[in-house]
């Protein structure tokens, strides 16, 4: 089945390390986002790519990079990880080609845990 | 930006009440309101949306309601079920915000058999 897969689903670490989140997609949609979760605060956008060579930031970028590999791959960096970016971070994609362009297909998330 | 505010934050019903939770929005440029329904341990899926030139939609026992003059929106849950346990998102996209979606806090809904 086309979906949306997140590597590694469950990371714990240490303050000052690097961290990679990767996400895979099979659905061939062109549009993905990450986006952290945490309770109370819902979802929030931390960065989004319409396409290979698109690259936005969204609310809550600070502390965080990407990159867009090709057009199934999305991959989310913590330089150096800090306790307050402990969260469960989540993929998603979207299609521009059809009107749910703003229909968002979630990956299964990532938790991860800074100590 | 825009904001979106989700009210409650919890909320507890009896198995075949009715469940509302309710969202309000800063941004009048909004045009997209979606609810995502989040399981225990799983990815949020879209269960319903609405478009601002509509003002209620229904599916099944799930109907959502838009108030643009007043900037809020509904979830209405009929018949609840356990399976209805879950957390709700409700968010807004406006073309102020990049066509990006801004959600809601979520509600924590628990159905009691």
């Amino acid at each position: 089945d086309a979906d949306v897969t997140q590597t590694p689903r469950n990371r714990i670490t240490k303050t000052g390390k690097r961290i990679m989140l990767e996400c895979s997609q099979t659905k061939g949609h062109d549009r993905m986002y990450w986006y952290r979760q945490d309770p109370g605060l819902g979802l929030r956008l931390i960065y989004y790519s319409f396409d290979v060579k698109d690259i936005n930031k969204g609310e809550i970028s600070d502390g965080y990079s990407v990159s867009r590999q090709a057009q199934a791959k999305f991959s989310l960096s913590l330089e150096s990880a800090i306790p307050n970016q402990t969260a469960l971070y989540f993929c998603a994609t979207s299609d521009s080609r059809y009107s749910g362009a703003n229909v968002l297909t979630f990956g299964a998330g990532s938790r991860l845990t800074v100590l | 930006g825009e904001n979106v505010e989700q009210h409650p934050s919890t909320l507890s019903v009896q198995e075949g009440d009715s469940a509302v939770i309710k969202c309000t929005y800063s941004d009048s440029a909004s045009n997209y309101f979606p609810w995502y329904k989040q399981e225990l341990g799983k990815r949020p899926q879209l269960i319903i949306d609405i478009r601002s030139n509509v003002g209620e939609k229904k599916d099944q026992r799930i109907a959502v309601t838009l108030n643009k003059t007043a900037k809020h929106f509904s979830l209405h849950i009929t018949e609840t079920q356990p399976e209805d346990s879950a957390v709700y998102f409700c968010a807004a996209r406006s073309n102020n915000a990049g066509n990006m979606l801004t959600f809601g806090g979520g509600t924590r809904l628990m159905v009691k058999p």
